[in-house]
């Protein structure tokens, strides 16, 4: 499974656009790039999955470039809730299984 | 409809007990896998269940196991406790079709003492 290089830490305030960016350089042709977000003591949360191009939903976008080595993840207007741990995932789900490898994370912490 | 649910959520256990997490997934998911939370380590997966049978396994001891149920519930043990035990253990939730997203409980919080 290819390997996610994303900040340790952002700090950003309330009403910006937040961008996180993640690298990763050896993904796999069948690799989807999945984004999650983890509150303290909480389970991970799915927040936007995506192959390639634009993808958006209720909450983020994710932008991949055509060579697909990094992605970028956009919180529009971001609130004190969404304080919390990002993580981006690279996973191969063609294959039987749903194992998901999680690196450090981001930690974004929004001000007011 | 109801989410992941793990119990209990929190557990003391003494060093050289064993111990059984159980999770329930959404209504209709398969698979179950489960997760090792620590300061140190991060997120780590232990090993992922589909229909009865595990299907991928994680690099953690042989202490660790887990089953699965026909109603898709899943059970983890650990036995033999150790102090580095200490985690919260999370489950997760998909259908198990290819690309779909995962759905976590709230998790376990574990403390060896």
């Amino acid at each position: 499974l290819a390997k996610t290089t994303q900040p340790i830490s952002m700090d950003s305030y309330e009403g910006q656009e937040v961008n996180i960016t993640c690298s990763h350089n050896n993904i796999a042709t069948n690799d989807y790039i999945t984004w999650y977000q983890q509150f303290p003591s909480q389970g991970p949360r799915f927040i936007i999955q995506g192959y390639k191009t634009k993808v958006t939903n209720e909450v983020a976008s994710l932008f991949i470039p055509a060579d697909r080595k990094s992605s970028t993840l956009s919180l529009p207007r971001v609130s004190l809730s969404d304080t919390a741990v990002y993580y981006c995932l690279v996973a191969n789900y063609g294959g039987a299984t749903n194992k998901l490898i999680f690196g450090t994370g981001t930690l974004l912490a929004v001000q007011p | 409809k109801a989410g992941v649910t793990q119990t209990p959520r929190y557990l003391i256990k003494t060093r050289g007990q064993q111990v059984t997490l159980s999770c329930s997934p959404i209504s209709g998911h398969r698979s179950v896998s489960w997760y090792q939370q620590t300061p140190g380590q991060g997120l780590q997966f232990l090993f992922e269940y589909f229909s009865e049978t595990q299907r991928n396994k994680g690099n953690f001891p042989g202490r660790f196991s887990g089953r699965q149920f026909s109603n898709s519930r899943s059970e983890m043990n650990v036995s033999t406790l150790e102090l580095g035990d200490s985690a919260l253990y999370l489950c997760a939730s998909s259908s198990g079709q290819t690309n779909t997203e995962a759905f976590f409980g709230q998790g376990t919080r574990l403390t060896v003492v």
